[in-house]
């Protein structure tokens, strides 16, 4: 297995600019969850998913950011419009229900994507 | 509201050296306890993890973890220190049941002495 997919790795915008951050899941998994990284805030959880289904996005920090997921095996971040205090480390995780402990199995993180919004 | 405390924020030993990270959490119920591990420049990967049962838990890369629900811990430990094992480690407690989030303590960086 491939694992979590996410692209791009790095990202270097302006303010003001849309960011789309882009996440493949692991096949089969019915979890996704967003993070995002920051040396003051630590990791932060943005928002997850259930079957495709937003359950939770009260980590979202303001209307400016929005994810969608419109299938299993994808899903997107969006930042519009970004500004420089949106840099940061943002990873995707998926998990899957099926074994022992339920939705609280292993989280599975891809790579992140490094933002940097000048 | 759960809470997840990892007091210390860099930690350096010697190689060869025995390893504890502390983790305290707060929570009401029997927690789903986690720690992962970050290497630099890469996303987190599970060393282990612990729900119920035996309160010493192994995990990969020769790390285990004891519950004390006495002390609201779950500290990390491995008695020889490699290398390889410098990164950024962090504890994690499943939040309330339905929600199935995870709260993750703010890490801890290891250093390691060759």
């Amino acid at each position: 297995d491939a694992g979590v997919i996410q692209s791009p790795r790095h990202e270097v915008t302006e303010m003001g600019q849309e960011v789309t951050l882009r996440c493949k899941p692991i096949s089969g998994h019915d979890y996704l969850f967003w993070y995002r990284q920051t040396m003051m805030r630590g990791l932060e959880l943005l928002i997850y998913f259930n079957n495709n289904v937003p359950i939770d996005d009260s980590g979202m920090p303001e209307d400016r950011f929005s994810a969608k997921m419109p299938n299993a095996s994808f899903s997107t971040l969006k930042i519009q419009p970004s500004e420089p205090r949106d840099s940061a480390v943002y990873f995707c995780a998926s998990s899957t229900t099926l074994g022992t402990s339920g939705p609280y199995n292993e989280q599975f993180f891809g790579p992140g994507t490094r933002l940097t919004v000048l | 509201a759960q809470s997840v405390t990892q007091p210390d924020i860099h930690i350096t030993v010697s190689e060869g050296a025995s390893l504890e990270l502390r983790c305290n959490y707060s929570y009401g119920a029997t927690p789903y306890l986690f720690w992962y591990v970050q290497s630099p420049g890469q996303g987190l990967q599970l060393l282990l993890k612990y729900f119920s049962g035996d309160t010493l838990v192994q995990g990969i890369k020769g790390f285990e973890a004891e519950f004390k629900r006495s002390q609201s811990s779950f500290n990390l430990r491995k008695p020889s220190v490699h290398w390889s094992d410098a990164a950024e480690y962090f504890c994690a407690v499943g939040a309330s049941s339905g929600t199935y989030k995870y709260i993750f303590g703010t890490g801890t960086r290891l250093k390691v002495l060759a």
